[in-house]
């Protein structure tokens, strides 16, 4: 079956733009995550879905960031006024359970975002 | 905290076996292990649970040691196709949703 897809893969946007980067998750899967990965780093948690419902936000870097998930299945990601220090890879996360721990997360290849 | 891995780069040849550790300073509920080609999407290895379950790929094999709260993920026989960077995801008992905190990675290159 189809995996997780993000679009666009590669976005190049000039300092101070807004972006929106989307998530399809696996169908039917209740879990949603997003992760920014620097360069040569491994994913940073940025927040969690279950359903439409954000339950947890606590890894967004700043109010510019901002996530939807309005009929808990695709998502976006929202970047306002971007600054150089937002360049990194977006990676989105999803798996079948929802408020479940020992949960697989499955990944997307990631949107990367270049600030110039 | 971000577990950290161990080595941070390791070079084989093929048929050659490799160890890459993870290490938490905080008690652990879960370990998982991905590996991540250039460009690609992370791809699922091995969940490790406490209480010792495991799921995961069968020819490769890991390890938890709840009460040093480490893992290790056992390369045996390396294949060409095991290059990529490995990253260990760590679960904490007082997230009840699954959210995982990632090593540094280790970037393991195998030869011919």
């Amino acid at each position: 079956g189809a995996g997780v897809s993000q679009s666009p893969r590669y976005k190049v946007a000039k300092r101070g733009q807004d972006v929106a980067l989307r998530c399809d998750p696996i169908s039917g899967h209740v879990s949603l995550f997003w992760y920014q990965q620097a360069l040569g780093q491994g994913p940073e948690f940025l927040t969690y879905f279950q359903n439409e419902a954000q339950l947890d936000k606590s890894g967004l870097p700043s109010d510019r960031f901002f996530a939807e998930r309005p009929e808990g299945s695709v998502s976006t990601l929202k970047i306002q006024r971007t600054q150089q220090e937002d360049s990194a890879v977006y990676l989105c996360a999803s798996s079948p359970r929802g408020g479940a721990s020992k949960n697989i997360q499955y990944f997307g290849a990631g949107t990367r975002l270049s600030v110039l | 905290q971000q577990p950290v891995q161990s080595p941070q780069a390791v070079i084989l040849r093929e048929g050659e076996d490799a160890v890459i550790n993870c290490s938490s300073s905080k008690a652990l509920y879960s370990v998982h292990w991905y590996r991540q080609k250039h460009g690609e999407a992370p791809v699922f290895l091995m969940i490790l649970l406490k209480g010792g379950e495991q799921k995961g790929h069968e020819k490769i094999s890991a390890s938890f040691n709840e009460k040093k709260q480490q893992s290790s993920l056992y390369l045996t026989a390396s294949q060409l196709s095991y290059s990529g960077t490995y990253f260990c995801g760590t679960e904490r008992p007082s997230t009840s949703y699954g959210k995982l905190t990632f090593g540094q990675g280790t970037i393991l290159t195998v030869h011919p």
